[in-house]
């Protein structure tokens, strides 16, 4: 079955500096994978997602991640945060199944950026 | 905004009362969803709608009724709610519910039982 696993529960950084937000998973097949951010009272906001094209995704607002399939892994990076990127961080990964499929999302990486 | 309204955005409810969740997308898509956001758990799909026609019920108590009367409406009926029920409830939309289609998400409705 398939499972995502964010490795922090919370990160925190400085205003101007780079940001990782890591992402493990687990699939027993190819699968599609998401970050979906989500601001204070807000729905669920799609920055990227990974369908089995470029290995290195990017999205909106700077963000990017890099699919790799030896480590199983799609962490998220932005070279300099900004005051409004603090927020909830999901991780998603796509399971499949004989008829349909669901998302699986992980617990979740809330984001402080400090001035 | 995202396109996906849900109203009421916040909702105190007796675990006797009978209220309903509503959603509105105008995206013209043919997939709706229902998800329970709970502190500190991730994300749990509760019913999945394509074309009108429910396609998934992830072992929802029957306390939860949902219903989707055309592709752009879904409503989620709730009644004698257990406290453990308090959550953020999101509706999302697709194009389809493929895995790769990006899904859409209303702001929720923030439910609180008492």
């Amino acid at each position: 079955a398939q499972s995502v696993t964010q490795l922090d529960s919370h990160v925190s950084v400085s205003e101007g500096t780079p940001v990782l937000l890591r992402c493990n998973y687990s699939s027993s097949y190819s699968p599609s994978l998401f970050w979906y951010v989500q601001h204070p009272n807000k729905g669920l906001q799609l920055l990227l997602k990974y369908t089995s094209a470029a290995t290195l995704v990017k999205g909106i607002n700077g963000f990017e991640a890099e699919f790799k399939k030896s480590e199983t892994s799609f962490h998220l990076t932005k070279p300099s945060a900004h005051m409004s990127d603090a927020a909830e961080y999901f991780c998603v990964v796509s399971e499949v199944r004989n008829q349909g499929g669901k998302l699986i999302f992980g617990q979740g990486t809330e984001l402080s950026v400090k001035p | 905004e995202t396109g996906v309204t849900q109203t009421p955005r916040h909702l105190v409810m007796g675990m006797t009362n009978k209220k309903s969740l509503k959603c509105e997308q105008h995206l013209g898509h043919n997939a709706m969803y229902w998800y329970k956001q709970s502190a500190k758990k991730p994300l749990e799909l509760m019913f999945v709608y394509n074309f009108k026609e429910q396609t998934e019920n992830n072992s929802v108590p029957s306390r939860f009724s949902p219903e989707c009367p055309n592709s752009s409406h879904l409503f989620l009926h709730l009644h004698t709610l257990q406290p453990e029920d308090s959550a953020l409830y999101l509706c999302a939309s697709s194009r389809g519910t493929i895995l790769s289609y990006e899904q859409y998400f209303g702001p929720g409705t923030r439910l609180t039982v008492t």
